[in-house]
């Protein structure tokens, strides 16, 4: 069980906006640290889609949005389109923990 | 560019040693601190590791403390994770990704493609 917890799936129609929670507790993003996500298109590694919580590195288009608002966070993704249909994943820092680097489980996103 | 390229991954049986490297190019490696994060397959990414910039911090996911050790060689641009009494439950993909902080605990912004261990007799 993630200390971090995203819905294991969501959907949309191509052109469609679609949003991924990501909820934590007080000992993460709670206590004001950040969320950062990371896209996984299949069988490849990981990529850095925002950082930060709303930060977008470069390349990354602006169809892609984050959010963060006390315990949780959101990913939102408008016009959507085929290749966005991948994994994506938050990541955050945790007081509670010993090793403190923590992910959600991971969201696939289907485009219908 | 950065570049991170892993390697070692192999099949290893239940009670087995095995030791990943990350080689690392494109930047400035002994500025940033250095995770492995790894994958089972199907499942979701867990974060096993983290070593500081100068390797004088190293940080364990509780699944691995005591077992797995995290290395790196600033002179040869190098990362490692030795890996001992390996379990079934190791078995994943092992990435090597790059922080942003030179003593870590920020967003990864480098991952390398990655590398397969099995643990299986």
């Amino acid at each position: 069980q993630s200390v971090l917890t995203q819905p294991p799936s969501v959907s949309g129609a191509p052109g469609q906006r679609v949003t991924i929670s990501c909820t934590g507790s007080s000992s993460n993003i709670g206590a004001g640290y950040d969320i950062h996500w990371y896209q996984q298109l299949p069988g490849t590694a990981p990529k850095l889609l925002i950082f930060g919580n709303k930060n977008r590195p470069a390349g990354v288009p602006g169809r892609f949005s984050g959010s963060k608002s006390g315990t949780s966070a959101s990913l939102a993704i408008t016009g959507l389109q085929a290749e966005d249909e991948a994994y994506y994943y938050c990541q955050s820092y945790d007081i509670s923990l010993s090793a403190h680097v923590v992910f959600g489980g991971g969201t696939k996103l289907t485009v219908l | 560019e950065v570049h991170l390229v892993e390697s070692g991954g192999v099949v290893v049986q239940p009670g087995g040693s095995l030791r990943l490297s990350c080689a690392a190019s494109g930047f400035i490696f002994d500025d940033y601190a250095m995770n492995w994060v790894r994958q089972a397959p199907g499942k979701a990414l867990e974060w096993v590791s983290l070593i500081n910039w100068d390797g004088g911090a190293t940080y364990y996911a509780d699944s691995v403390k005591g077992r797995f050790t995290i290395s790196r060689d600033n002179n040869k641009n190098s990362l490692f994770l030795d890996m001992n009494s390996l379990r079934p439950e190791d078995t994943a993909f092992y990435y090597c990704a790059k922080d942003t902080a030179s003593s870590g605990f920020n967003w990864f912004d480098s991952w390398g493609q990655g590398t397969l261990v099995t643990v299986s007799s």
